[in-house]
Formats: C-alpha cells, structure tokens, sequence
C-alpha cells in the first residue's frame, strides 16, 4: 500500500455534468500529481500542485481544474464531462525537495461518463 | 514530439524464465526513465528508474538497461513469477525528476506456470 487514498473509486456521471475527485497524499508529502488513464493506455499528465499552487499541467483544456489544500490533500475537477472523460484518474503524491520525488500512486477513481 | 512507445503490447513467459520488455522513446533531451508496473484494479507501482548519465542499474531481480543511442529502453526481470503478471509501463521526464512524466502504452506480461 503507499498510502495514498482516492475518492470515489468508482462513479457515473452524465454528459454535461461536473465531477470532484479527491485525493490524500501520502503522509509527508507536498505535492500531488493527477494523470487520466484510458481503457489499454498509459497514464496522461493532466497537472501537479505543490505547496497549494499549480507545478505544470499537460495537455487538458481549463475545464480540468485542481486544488490543493495546507494539509496537501487534492481535488480534481472537471466541468462539462464529455464521453471522453470517462477513464481511470490517478493521484500521486511526492516529497519535492528532499529525496527522488518519487511518485506514489493511488488506486484510482473509475470515472464512467454517459 | 514527445512520445514513449514500446514494442510489444504481450508477452507471455514460462515461470522461471527471464522476461524483457522493450520501450523506445523519440524525445532525445529526456533525462530521467522509470518503470512502472499495474495489476489489475490498482495504481502504477515503481519499479526501477534510471537517469540518462547511467547505461544499466540493477535492482532485485530487476535491471534495466538505456541505450541512447537508439533512443532504446528495456526492463529485465530475472526468474519471472506469476506475481510478475501485469501491465508495465515506461515513463521518461524532461524535467529530470517525476514532474509531467510520459507514459508509453504499456506491455502486459503474461507469466504461465
């Protein structure tokens, strides 16, 4: 286990509709990773957040937005889901600054857009 | 552009055998690679990594080897155990730690008894 918990872990949402997802970080860590995984695909960088404020993002349009809160837990949000938004969301948290930064993962939230 | 790709989508093994995985990537200034392995239902889990300084690093059971030349990536894994079946995944970063890490498409490991 690495500690790193997500949820839901699984939800259907309807096109149009607005999803929040969470994330709470490995105890320690300060920064949190969100990566979108499709069906058979590797995972895509969608952004980082470290110390509250946003650390690179991918390539996703602005309805893709995040938090990160003082305790450095997460949410990812996105607004007007599409169909092709339903895929596995990742959170991964890390310690910057001290040590590789080596991410660990959570289980995921299974997003299934309708 | 950037991109992580790999060679073979399955491998099946016998149990004990040796296990290789190949991974090309095209951006020639990554810096930092990692592999990663899933099972079914959970998160990718660290494996091994490797910076681009380094040919081959050697862990348990696990080594891999860089080839920048060839822009070539691979992971072996000695005396393959069903506890080896899953997805693995090469990953590179331009940054030269674990931010905004490329992903390739996975090749799942089938190890038969």
């Amino acid at each position: 286990e690495t500690g790193v918990t997500q949820s839901p872990t699984h939800l259907i949402k309807t096109r149009g509709q607005q999803v929040t997802l969470r994330c709470s970080s490995q105890s320690g860590h300060n920064t949190v990773s969100w990566y979108q995984q499709a069906l058979g695909q590797g995972p895509q960088f969608i952004f980082q957040y470290y110390r509250e404020e946003e650390n690179g993002r991918g390539n996703f349009p602005p309805r893709f937005s995040g938090l990160q809160f003082p305790n450095y837990s997460s949410e990812l949000n996105v607004n007007a889901l599409e169909l092709d938004d339903s895929a596995l969301y990742l959170c991964a948290s890390s310690l910057v600054g001290k040590g590789t930064g080596e991410l660990f993962f959570g289980e995921g939230s299974r997003l299934t857009v309708l | 552009g950037e991109s992580v790709g790999l060679h073979l989508p399955t491998l099946s093994v016998q149990e004990g055998d040796n296990s290789i995985i190949n991974c090309a990537y095209s951006n020639s200034a990554s810096d930092y690679f990692i592999w990663y392995k899933q099972e079914s239902g959970k998160g990718p889990q660290f494996i091994i990594d490797i910076r681009s300084n380094m040919d081959k690093r050697q862990g348990q059971r696990v080594t891999v080897l860089l080839n920048k030349t060839v822009k070539h990536l691979s992971l072996q894994i000695a005396a393959t155990q069903p506890g080896d079946s899953a997805v693995y995944f090469c990953a590179e970063s331009l940054s030269g730690g674990y931010n905004k890490l490329i992903f390739g498409a996975g090749t799942r490991l089938a190890v038969h008894p």
